[in-house]
């Protein structure tokens, strides 16, 4: 069984630039969660995809966005990025809620700088 | 999702038993209780979840109080790969609507350092 992987492992961007990352789920996971984790705080949850579309959202402005394929990959882009964005970014993958079995498995994440 | 209290950190020596406290006095009869555990450099790892009775797995037991306001995540046997920051995090299980939106909300964690 394939865990969950995340591309690239470390990125430095500018400001003002444009980032994509990717991440592939687990075998027979549909539902693909992101978080961002700043230094020294916990994760926080930006938003959900389940069967290609968003499924929740946090708080985070429109400037990041997502995609999920129909292999259950997904993408999260960030546009137009700021120095506040420089943090671990983690993609979680899952079972549907409800299934009584929607525990999340992490990646190992990937480390944006903005500089 | 309702809030959760944990200490800052905690220390504990190798091969001793841990117990790792978590406060959630606004918890809902819905709310499932789950534990992660982050390790340095990496993601955050499923540990153990409950929803009224003590639950027991591999890595280590979960002790829920009777009123469900507090639970324990215990460590039987603390090893040098035990230390991470802990998160204690409340889920709502109430399926609404049949979506599938389940995010975690993690709070600042307690950080475990095991010494040898």
């Amino acid at each position: 069984e394939t865990g969950v992987t995340q591309s690239p492992t470390h990125l430095i961007k500018t400001r003002g630039q444009q980032v994509t990352l990717r991440c592939s789920s687990q075998s027979g996971h549909n539902t693909v969660s992101w978080y961002q984790q700043a230094l020294g705080q916990g994760p926080q949850f930006i938003f959900q995809y389940y069967r290609e579309e968003e499924n929740g959202r946090g708080n985070f402005p429109p400037r990041f966005s997502g995609l999920q394929f129909p292999n259950y990959s997904s993408e999260l882009n960030v546009n137009a990025l700021e120095l506040d964005d420089s943090a671990l970014y983690l993609c979680a993958s899952s079972l549907p809620r409800g299934t009584g079995q929607e525990t999340q498995y992490f990646g190992p994440g990937t480390r944006l700088l903005v500089l | 999702d309702a809030k959760t209290t944990q200490p800052n950190s905690m220390e504990s020596n190798e091969e001793e038993p841990v117990h790792l406290p978590c406060n959630h006095s606004t918890i809902s009869g819905t709310d499932y209780i789950h534990w992660y555990r982050q390790l340095p450099s990496q993601g955050p790892e499923y540990v153990i979840h409950g929803l009224t009775s003590n639950v027991n797995n591999r890595m280590a037991s979960l002790a829920i109080a009777e009123d469900r306001k507090s639970s324990t995540l215990i460590l039987h046997r603390a090893t040098l790969r035990d230390a991470a920051v802990y998160y204690c995090i409340l889920r709502d299980s109430a399926n609404a609507g049949g979506t599938s939106y389940g995010k975690l909300t993690f709070g600042q964690g307690t950080i475990l350092t095991v010494h040898p």
